[in-house]
């Protein structure tokens, strides 16, 4: 069974870079056919995809076009864990973050396995 | 970027009931839709991929369909563990983008 656990500073101030940690067990992140997303919500608002790493080639990434300039994922294969980082941040940045598997294959796409979330506030 | 209006943004039913959801799509994704289940302080769980594939392990009540830019889902009789906000979500384009919820209560 794959699990996912986000881990990081649960209060970042305004300006500065936001950095989380997905860490998964059940699986490796090399497998295919997966990419390893971070999706958030702001309280009281939808879900919002944030990007993606693709971990079994050449760390091939995707951006939210809203966020582009502002966002960064990686991953460390070693440890089985990927990472975001969200720079110059302000209070539209407060929201619970997850971390996603994201399973593409025979034309199907969909998020099959979730971290139970992270609440990360912005405030100085 | 595609938009997504899911309805109704909440409904009260009672174990037993036949719920149904539905979710347009601002342009055609074909049957590139996913349903999920979300309970406060639980992870995410999805239900339903392609539109219409129940996911390994969901009961049967649960149920989806549609194609192009309207879908449904379905479940068949609540079960008290059913209450929680679901989710539609669409696959077909970057940025993948979120339906606002339904949250079925009591």
């Amino acid at each position: 069974q794959v699990q996912l656990q986000e881990s990081g500073p649960g209060l970042v101030k305004p300006s500065q870079t936001l950095s989380l940690t997905c860490d998964v067990s059940g699986g490796s992140i090399t497998n295919g056919p997966y990419y390893w997303d971070w999706i958030r919500q702001p309280a009281g608002k939808g879900l919002e995809w944030i990007g993606r790493i693709y971990t079994s080639g050449n760390g091939y990434t995707t951006y939210n076009p809203s966020l582009k300039s502002r966002v960064s994922i990686s991953a460390d294969k070693s440890k089985n864990q990927f990472s975001l980082k969200l720079s110059s941040v302000t209070a539209a940045d407060t929201a619970v973050y997850f971390c996603a598997r994201n399973h593409y294959g025979s034309a199907k796409v969909y998020f099959d396995y979730w971290g139970q979330g992270l609440l990360v506030s912005v405030s100085s | 970027d595609i938009q997504m209006t899911q309805s109704p943004s909440s409904l009260s039913a009672s174990v037993g009931d036949r719920v149904t959801i539905t979710c347009r799509t601002s342009e055609s994704i074909s049957t590139y839709l996913n349903w999920y289940q979300h309970r406060p302080g639980k992870a995410p769980k999805l239900l339903i991929y392609d539109a219409s594939s129940l996911q390994d392990g969901v009961p049967s009540t649960f149920s989806g369909s549609g194609s192009g830019t309207d879908f449904t889902l379905t479940i068949s009789r609540l079960q008290p563990e059913d209450f929680a906000t679901y989710y539609c979500q669409q696959s077909f384009a970057i940025p993948y983008s979120f339906g606002q919820g339904t949250k079925v209560e009591i």
